[in-house]
């Protein structure tokens, strides 16, 4: 059964730092694209960044450059989202989220950690 | 970027009815869409891929249609479980999402 648990959310002030992780779990976690995706309080889905199999490819939304960075180490099956220079526009639940083989949808997500930045 | 607009924001259905959401893409995006189902408090489930492909283990209730610009989710007889949030989201490019439709009880 395939499983992204993520950890590391909580209240951080602006101008702060956070690390989020995503435990990978029940399938080949090196062969697939795994993306950040955010959800404010009440809003939408945004996507955040995403990161090649082998991680020599990382992208992200125009808001979060220069500020956050994807990572993942294959060997612990995890997934990481460095956040520095954290604004209060960063609230949001994020989700760890696959890419299946094939495609640039979203075939797993996790169950969310949320990060709350204020003062 | 692609900017994804769904109508209607909200639709008020009963159960049996049949739903149809839209979701317009700013530019072509070929059939690069995906469709996803988020309960409350929930992650987002994913329905549909590649604009009509149906997931594995979703009800063949749900479909999907649509190329180039226009998309539809339609759902053929509502459901209790079916009361939720809807989002499309292109994958042509980076990826975005829909606004959202959520599907309330009329």
């Amino acid at each position: 059964e395939v499983q992204l648990v993520e950890s590391g959310g909580g209240l951080v002030q602006p101008g702060g730092s956070l690390r989020l992780s995503c435990a990978a779990s029940g399938f080949t976690f090196s062969s697939y694209w795994m993306s950040w995706v955010r959800q404010a309080p009440g809003k939408g889905l945004e996507w955040v960044a995403n990161i090649k199999q082998d991680g020599s490819e990382k992208y992200y939304v125009d808001s979060v450059k220069g500020r956050f960075t994807i990572s993942r180490d294959n060997a612990k099956n995890s997934l990481y989202l460095q956040m520095n220079s954290l604004r209060a526009e960063d609230t949001a639940v994020y989700y760890c989220a696959r890419s299946p083989l094939n495609g640039g949808n979203f075939d797993y997500w996790g169950q969310g950690t949320l990060v709350t930045v204020s003062s | 970027d692609i900017q994804m607009t769904q109508s209607p924001s909200t639709l008020s259905a009963s159960v049996g009815d049949r739903v149809t959401i839209t979701c317009r893409a700013s530019q072509s995006i070929s059939s690069w869409l995906a469709w996803y189902q988020q309960k409350p408090g929930k992650a987002p489930k994913l329905l549909i891929y590649k604009a009509s492909s149906l997931e594995s283990g979703v009800p063949s209730r749900f479909s999907g249609s649509g190329s180039g610009t226009e998309f539809t989710l339609t759902i053929s007889s509502l459901q209790p479980d079916d009361f939720a949030t809807y989002y499309c989201q292109q994958y042509n490019s980076y990826p975005t999402f829909g606004g959202g439709t959520k599907v309330e009880i009329k």
